[in-house]
């Protein structure tokens, strides 16, 4: 089945330390996004890429860093430079008519 | 003033009315509106997407648009208790790349 897959689902992360979120389709999307969703909150756009080894900045891209080398893959990478992490974190792809979205990845600074 | 707006809610509603959900933006050249539907601690699904001024009808949703008054909506008929959720409103912003701007959603309850 065509879709999205994000992983860890849990993620634990420690005080200075840089994880990285995993995020594969296979939907043959060119574009792909990271949203961060806080409690109660809508989703606010991280990073975001139309083609690969070509990603632009969101609204939120302090503390954060992506790489596209592959069209399937777009990992997210939280540094040590993000003061507010703990968030449920969302990979989507889109052709353009709306856009699919993982199951999500829940980060908590521990 | 927020790029795309939506009343939080909680919007109660009795099993079997019309649900009516409302979204206003800001931007006069987003050209796609999107209402994805997010139950508790899980990610968003798409349910409609409209491009033209008019309503848009798929099962018991019908979604409006009306691009002079900025304004998106969504309505769900017959609700049910399975349709309690939050439900986001997204538009595309200017500048291609079809990127979403979502607003904070609104809470809908329905209550048998």
């Amino acid at each position: 089945d065509g879709g999205i897959t994000q992983s860890p689902k849990y993620l634990f992360r420690k005080e200075g330390q840089n994880v990285t979120l995993s995020c594969e389709q296979n939907l043959n999307h060119d574009a792909m996004y990271w949203y961060r969703q806080d409690p109660g909150q809508g989703l606010r756009l991280i990073y975001y890429s139309q083609i690969v080894n070509d990603f632009q900045k969101g609204d939120i891209a302090e503390g954060y860093s992506v790489s596209r080398e592959k069209k399937e893959s777009f990992p997210l990478t939280v540094t040590s430079a993000q003061k507010n992490p703990t968030a449920f974190y969302l990979c989507a792809s889109s052709t353009g008519q709306g856009s699919t979205f993982g199951s999500g990845t829940r980060l908590t600074v521990v | 003033q927020k790029e795309v707006e939506q009343n939080s809610g909680p919007l109660s509603v009795p099993e079997g009315a019309i649900a009516s959900l409302n979204c206003t933006y800001s931007d006069r050249g987003s050209q796609s509106f999107f209402w994805y539907r997010q139950y508790s601690g899980k990610s968003p699904e798409l349910i409609m997407f409209i491009y033209s001024n008019g309503d848009k009808e798929d099962g018991r949703f019908t979604a409006q648009l009306n691009k002079a008054s900025q304004y998106v909506s969504l309505l769900i008929r017959d609700s049910q208790p399975s349709d309690s959720a939050t439900y986001l409103c997204a538009v595309t912003g200017a500048g291609g790349y079809n990127k979403l701007i979502f607003g904070a959603g609104t809470r809908l309850a329905v209550h048998p």
